[in-house]
């Protein structure tokens, strides 16, 4: 079946520090992958997607680069804010159009 | 803008008594989910509805149920409510049932039970 699997967190940072999230999967046919963010008492927001082999998603200073020979799709951003203050879910969806989620990553940056 | 509405976003119910959260889109999107997301976990499927029709998942227990009386609306029915069940409900819709469609959530319901 498929899953996914995120680095466990939480994760405590300064402003301007780098941010890096590790995401892997398994799939059984050729995924799309995603990465949606949620912020306090709030629902998921999409973040970026990639749906084949070496795409790359961007979005507000965030990137994650679908790589199909480590089954990986981490998430990066080079200067994170407070504001970025979130739990980070990957997502796959395969042939059966279903969202398998990881755990999600609590992330908090500090000013 | 076009998005995903839950109400309310804050449900407080008796053990047992039957509530009802509901979801409006104005995406015009052919397909509405419905999860539970308990706290510190990733959301969990219930069901969806791909246009009128009703798929659910096989671990649902019996006690969840949903309508949709048209495109924008869907709602969750809970008929008996446990301890168990109070969870953060996520609405989302997407435009069709294909695994590139990315899924567009709504803020969710609070649900909590006395």
């Amino acid at each position: 079946g498929n899953s996914v699997t995120q680095m466990e967190g939480p994760v405590t940072l300064s402003e301007e520090a780098f941010l890096t999230i590790n995401c892997t999967y398994t799939a059984t046919g050729y995924p799309s992958l995603f990465w949606y963010v949620q912020y306090p008492g709030e629902g998921l927001q999409l973040l970026l997607k990639a749906t084949k082999a070496d795409d790359k998603g961007s979005n507000k200073g965030f990137e994650a680069t679908y790589r199909k020979e480590t089954t990986s799709f981490h998430l990066e951003k080079g200067s994170v804010q407070v504001s970025d203050s979130a739990v980070y879910f990957c997502a796959l969806s395969d042939s059966d159009y279903k969202l398998s989620f990881g755990a999600g990553t609590t992330v908090t940056v500090r000013a | 803008d076009a998005m995903v509405i839950q109400n309310p976003r804050y449900q407080v119910t008796q053990f047992g008594k039957p509530v009802t959260l509901s979801c409006s889109q104005t995406l015009n999107h052919n397909v509405m989910y419905w999860y539970q997301q308990k706290s510190s976990q990733a959301p969990k499927l219930l069901f969806h509805y791909y246009d009128k029709d009703f798929n659910n998942e096989a671990d649902t227990p019996d006690n969840f149920q949903s309508r949709r009386p048209n495109t924008s609306f869907c709602f969750l029915d809970i008929r008996s409510p446990g301890l168990g069940d109070a969870a953060m409900y996520l609405c989302a819709t997407s435009y069709r049932r294909n695994s590139n469609q990315p899924q567009h959530f709504g803020d969710g319901t609070r649900l909590s039970i006395l």
